[in-house]
């Protein structure tokens, strides 16, 4: 079946350090890729998304790109900010899996000024 | 554009009560999904609907779950009865999903339920 893992956490980084979160994933047929954020108290909101090979998503200075050739979408960021504290998602959704999502364990992200 | 509401934002219950999450999507949107999320096991799909319909439902835990969505505006989670090892933050998400998978899920903020 479908499946995503992600780097496990918490990842803890300096304001202005550079961000990767890994991200690989399972399926069959045609994927599409997603990152989403969840802050304090409040649901998961879509960061970015990538429909298609080599399609790079982006949003907020945030980037991943969709590799199908090593099922990844890294999520990446040249200088976080404190502001950016919070636990990321990888998801996919699939036509062979209907209209489900299904969402990776989350990465935690804590910022330091 | 309002987003997905949910009532309440936290509930507290003993044991052997019925609790009931209440969800309302966005307008338009015609994919409803619950969700359960919790330290050990992360987010957890429960139940989702398309125009109103189940269309699975293999993620509910148990007889003591139920959802229902009687129109395209209102959902409810029904717990029957409650245990402690219920307590988690239940996430209603909608979608306008039509005959795309690639729309993305829009969440409310959650229920947080404690069953002590």
């Amino acid at each position: 079946g479908n499946s995503v893992t992600q780097m496990e956490g918490p990842v803890t980084l300096s304001e202005e350090a550079f961000l990767t979160i890994n991200c690989t994933y399972t399926a069959t047929g045609y994927p599409s890729l997603f990152w989403y954020v969840q802050y304090p108290g409040e649901g998961l909101q879509l960061l970015l998304k990538a429909t298609k090979a080599d399609d790079k998503g982006s949003n907020k200075g945030f980037e991943a790109t969709y590799r199908k050739e090593t099922t990844s979408f890294h999520l990446e960021k040249g200088s976080v900010q404190v502001s950016d504290s919070a636990v990321y998602f990888c998801a996919l959704s699939s036509h062979t899996g209907g209209f489900k999502t299904i969402f990776g364990a989350g990465t935690r992200l804590f910022v330091k000024a | 554009d309002a987003g997905v509401i949910q009532s309440p934002r936290h509930e507290v219950t003993e044991m052997g009560q019925e609790v009931t999450l209440r969800c309302k999507p966005i307008s338009g949107h015609n994919s409803l999904f619950w969700y359960r999320q919790t330290m050990m096991r992360g987010l957890e799909l429960l139940i989702y609907f398309n125009n109103n319909v189940p269309i699975d439902d293999s993620g509910m835990p148990e007889d003591r779950f139920s959802a229902k969505m009687p129109n395209a505006s209102f959902s409810t989670l029904k717990i029957q009865p409650s245990e402690p090892r219920d307590s988690a933050v239940y996430f209603c998400a909608s979608s306008n999903t039509g005959s795309s998978y690639n729309s993305p899920l829009h969440f409310g903020n959650g229920t947080r339920l404690t069953v002590t």
